[in-house]
């Protein structure tokens, strides 16, 4: 089954730019990267998602590796309501496969 | 208004008895899913299904039974053969864009059920 890797937790300071890191070197050329956040209390909420060139949104940016094992979730400037869970998931078809996330915390 | 309804929110039941989580929506959307959170986890896919009639097994699809008789709905079975079913279920529906391109996922609040 697809897995990404992320890191467990990251701290970041308000109003600064974030990068959250993920692996996912079993990626198959059909495969869409998507990211999802969950905040406390919350079910998941959508954020981005793309298949090979960068992707921008309201909320964020993707930045996906040329060899597509990798990608990078910015958050261009951190607010106090975007800590939460936030979930890399590497989509085979339709099925997507939810990890552990990464944890981000946003210091005032 | 457009949304996704799961009922009921709370539920208790006692073990070795069956129990039926509803999900319906109305977004028209093609495909539904199930998943299922644990305190301090991540959520886990048991069932998902892109078209009426037909659907898949996630990860943890043990001891969990599905239909999709109707495209707004999807109920899930939490049956007696399920272990440890005390959980948060999670429903969510999404548009299907291509064969390989799930669109966005939209989630309903979630049924949190707990085995006495």
């Amino acid at each position: 089954d697809a897995k990404t890797t992320q890191p467990n937790s990251m701290e970041s300071n308000e109003e600064e730019p974030v990068h959250l890191p993920c692996n996912h070197s079993t990626i198959s050329g059909t495969d869409y990267i998507h990211w999802y956040r969950q905040l406390p209390s919350q079910g998941p909420e959508y954020v981005i998602h793309g298949l090979t060139s960068n992707v921008n949104n309201r909320m964020a940016s993707l930045a996906i590796a040329e060899d597509r094992k990798s990608s990078t979730l910015i958050l261009h400037r951190a607010t106090l309501r975007d800590a939460a869970v936030y979930y890399c998931i590497q989509g085979q078809g339709g099925k997507l496969i939810f990890g552990q996330g990464t944890e981000l915390s946003v210091k005032p | 208004d457009g949304g996704i309804t799961q009922s009921p929110k709370y539920l208790f039941r006692k073990e070795g008895q069956n129990v039926t989580l509803s999900c319906e929506q109305n977004l028209n959307h093609d495909a539904m899913y199930w998943y299922r959170q644990d305190p301090g986890q991540g959520l886990r896919l048991i069932y998902y299904s892109q078209i009426v009639n037909d659907f898949q097994k996630g990860d943890i699809a043990e001891g969990y039974s599905v239909s999709r008789e109707k495209k707004e709905s999807f109920p899930l079975t939490v049956t007696s053969a399920q272990k440890n079913p005390t959980a948060f279920y999670l429903c969510a529906s999404s548009r299907l864009l291509s064969a390989t391109n799930t669109g966005e996922l939209f989630f309903g609040e979630g049924s949190r059920l707990t085995v006495l």
